[in-house]
């Protein structure tokens, strides 16, 4: 198993442009998580979702959308890029609920210029 | 109050030292806890869920205090390699989303 992936990861993005960070996962869990960590900050929680065709807003979505038509894919869509997006950004997943382990990606770190 | 709180350190040991960390909470209603290690530039990973009664991993042993709501990782005998950022770890109440610490920092010299 590969766990759970993330691509690209690094990148760097010019103000007002738009991308999207790939998220997978190949343990068929249905939860899944889109963090962002700010240098010796917390993780804070952008989006999640909690099944194929569910998703909800964390504590900072602002700036973001994610979509999850299948179990495995999570993306999480930047538009507009603002410089307070610089981060590093995790996905994660857990195969149920937060009494369960949560796996994390091995982050993208993007910078917005 | 902040919802999670940790003291960001560092805590500078030596091998083979038992250190302490504590992590207060502030949602009462809170019913999951664990710690999560972070290693420079890496994604965060499980360390030990955190129980009522308290458990042991090893040379790791967490315990939680529903009354003063904190919760506690000692690690005992301590390796170098357990120099990393230690991540305490809070459900929302009673929902499903988890607050992140902002982490201890552990460096463990020879």
């Amino acid at each position: 198993n590969a766990g759970v992936t993330q691509t690209p990861k690094f990148r760097i993005l010019k103000i007002g442009q738009s991308m999207t960070l790939q998220c997978a996962q190949d343990m068929n869990h249905n939860y899944m998580y889109w963090y962002r960590q700010d240098p010796g900050m917390g993780l804070k929680l952008i989006y999640y979702s909690v099944g194929a065709g569910i998703t909800d807003k964390g504590e900072v979505p602002n700036g973001y959308n994610v979509s999850r038509s299948t179990t495995e894919d999570f993306p999480l869509r930047l538009e507009l890029a603002a410089p307070s997006q610089t981060s590093v950004y995790f996905c994660a997943s857990s195969y149920r609920d937060t009494y369960n382990e949560q796996f994390f990606g091995p982050g993208t770190r993007l910078t917005v210029l | 109050r902040k919802e999670v709180e940790q003291d960001p350190g560092p805590f500078n040991v030596p091998e083979g030292a038992t250190v302490a960390f504590n992590c207060t909470y502030s949602n009462s209603a809170s019913q999951s806890f664990f710690w999560y290690r972070q290693d420079c530039r890496k994604e965060p990973k499980l360390l030990m869920s955190v129980y009522s009664s308290g458990n042991e991993d090893g040379r790791f042993t967490a315990q939680l205090n529903r009354a003063s709501q904190y919760i506690s990782l000692l690690i005992r005998d301590s390796k170098l390699s357990d120099s990393a950022t230690y991540l305490c770890v809070v459900n929302i109440g009673y929902t499903d989303k988890l607050i992140f610490g902002t982490g201890t920092r552990l460096q463990v010299f020879p």
